[in-house]
C-alpha cells in the first residue's frame, strides 16, 4: 500500500538552533499533509498542515515545505527550544474524499540540548 | 470549544480477557471519528473509523471491533485479547470530507499480560 516515511530517525540540536525535519511520500494522489508533535505518553498534537496546491506555509516558528515534484515534505522550526522535544510524525490524505483518514510515518525523534 | 475525552489512561488486561475503549467528543455534531493504534517506537496506524452512527469500516483484520452506538461515542471491544494487542490506542476525531485536521485524545496504554 502507499506510505509515508522519514529519512532520519533522530534528530539532535542546540537550543537556538534550526531544526528541519524531513519526510518522503509515495502516494501521487495525496493531497493534504500535517505535521504532528507528539511528546511521551500523549496523544499527537497538530502542528501544521498544508494543502498539494502549495509549496510552503508559515505558522509560529514553523515553516511547512512541500515538494510535489519529488514527494518531499519537511517540517522547519526556528529557534528551536527544549519545549520542542518530540516525536514528530508527518501524516498524509489522500484525495478526494476520504473522510480525513491518515496515513502516518515513522516518526522523527528531535532533541534539543539546552 | 471541542474538547475528546478517551478512557482509561493505562490498562492492563490478562490474555484472554475482554477490552472496551471508549472514547467521547464534546462540542461538535457528526464528526469522523477514528481509532488508532501506535506500536512502541512506532507511527499511528489507523485501525477503524467512523463517519455517523453504527457507520464503521475497518482498515485492517484483527482481534478488535469498534461500535458507534451515538453520535459522539466510539468504543473499541475485543472479546479476547491476544499479548500482539498491546499498544498505545488513541480516539480522533475530525469534520468533513476533505482537508481536514484529525484531533487525537490522550490515548489508552494497553498492555496484555
Amino acid at each position: 500500500g502507499e506510505s509515508v516515511g522519514l529519512h532520519l530517525p533522530t534528530l539532535s540540536v542546540q537550543e537556538g538552533d534550526n531544526s528541519i525535519i524531513n519526510c518522503a511520500y509515495s502516494n501521487s494522489a495525496s493531497d493534504y499533509f500535517i505535521w504532528y508533535k507528539q511528546e511521551s505518553g500523549k496523544g499527537p498534537q497538530f502542528i501544521i498542515d498544508i494543502r498539494s496546491n502549495m509549496d510552503k506555509r508559515q505558522g509560529q516558528r514553523v515553516t511547512v515545505l512541500l515538494n510535489k515534484t519529488v514527494k518531499h515534505l519537511s517540517l522547519q522550526i526556528a529557534a528551536t527550544q527544549p519545549g520542542d522535544s518530540a516525536v514528530y510524525f508527518c501524516a498524509e490524505k489522500a484525495g478526494g474524499t476520504s473522510y480525513g483518514k491518515l496515513t502516518f510515518g515513522q516518526g522523527t525523534i528531535l532533541t534539543v540540548h539546552p | 470549544s471541542q474538547t475528546i475525552h478517551q478512557w482509561p489512561a493505562t490498562l492492563v488486561q490478562p490474555v484472554g480477557s475482554p477490552l472496551s475503549l471508549e472514547c467521547t467528543v464534546e462540542g461538535t455534531s457528526n464528526p469522523n471519528l477514528y481509532w488508532y493504534r501506535q506500536a512502541a517506537g512506532r507511527g499511528l496506524q489507523l485501525l477503524f473509523y467512523s463517519v455517523g452512527i453504527g457507520q464503521i469500516s475497518s482498515e485492517v483484520p484483527q482481534n478488535l471491533s469498534a461500535s458507534r452506538p451515538q453520535d459522539r461515542q466510539f468504543i473499541l471491544s475485543s472479546k479476547k485479547l491476544l499479548l500482539s494487542d498491546s499498544g498505545f490506542y488513541l480516539c480522533a476525531w475530525s469534520v468533513g470530507r476533505k482537508n481536514t485536521e484529525a484531533f487525537f485524545g490522550q490515548g489508552t496504554r494497553l498492555t496484555v499480560v
